[in-house]
């Protein structure tokens, strides 16, 4: 199994641009979460997918932000416009809640806004 | 004024010694726990977990004690070797709630 795969693994873009993270989760699993991680707040949950609907998408930090799931093993993040305070790492995690099997993250997308 | 970034309880650990991170959670309705293993660069990697009708579980150089009196956690690594080097985090889930409650993290050096 290749693991919850994220591209790309670094993003440098200027302010205003669009950024697009990407997450192909692992097979078979039907929960989806999009996490941000800073020095200054740790791990934050952004939303969560189950069986490709967003469940909860309160910790999306503004309109900003947008998340969507078209299948079961493809989910987009989107920052449009950007701004220098989304630099992060962002991770995607997937998991069963068939059988309630452990989170299992990607590498992370390093995004750097200038 | 200055905001201040989160504060990472290091551990420091002789090559070969056992290693003991702790973790305390508030939520007595938390029924699964989880060790994460985080290196520099990657995602959190799942090491155990632990469901709370056990008291105790291991696994290959790791045991996970739970304290549910007390509420605690605690992970347990034998012989410590250079690549355990990380920061170990640890994650609640229960309530009927889906969201993992995650621990600060504490940060495993390991001196030769």
């Amino acid at each position: 199994d290749a693991g919850v795969i994220q591209s790309p693994r670094h993003e440098v873009t200027e302010m205003g641009q669009e950024v697009t993270l990407r997450c192909k989760p692992i097979s078979g699993h039907n929960s989806l979460f999009w996490y941000r991680q800073t020095m200054m707040r740790g791990l934050e949950l952004l939303i969560y997918f189950n069986n490709n609907v967003p469940i909860d998408d309160s910790g999306m930090p503004e309109d900003r932000f947008s998340a969507k799931m078209p299948n079961a093993s493809f989910s987009t993040l989107k920052i449009q416009p950007s701004e220098p305070r989304d630099s992060a790492v962002y991770f995607c995690a997937s998991g069963s809640t068939v059988n309630n099997s452990p989170l299992h993250f990607g590498n992370g997308t390093r995004l750097t806004v200038t | 004024g200055e905001s201040v970034g989160l504060h990472l309880p290091t551990l420091s650990v002789q090559e070969g010694d056992n290693s003991i991170i702790n973790c305390a959670y508030s939520n007595s309705a938390s029924d699964y726990f989880i060790w994460y293993k985080q290196e520099s660069g990657k995602g959190p990697q799942f090491i155990i977990d632990i469901r709370s009708n056990m008291d105790k579980r291991q696994g290959q150089r790791v045991t996970v004690l739970l304290n549910k009196t007390v509420k605690h956690l605690s992970l347990q690594i034998a012989a410590t070797q250079p690549g355990d080097s990380a920061v170990y985090f640890c994650a609640a889930l229960g309530g009927g709630n889906y969201q993992l409650i995650w621990g600060a993290g504490t940060k495993l050096i390991i001196k030769p």
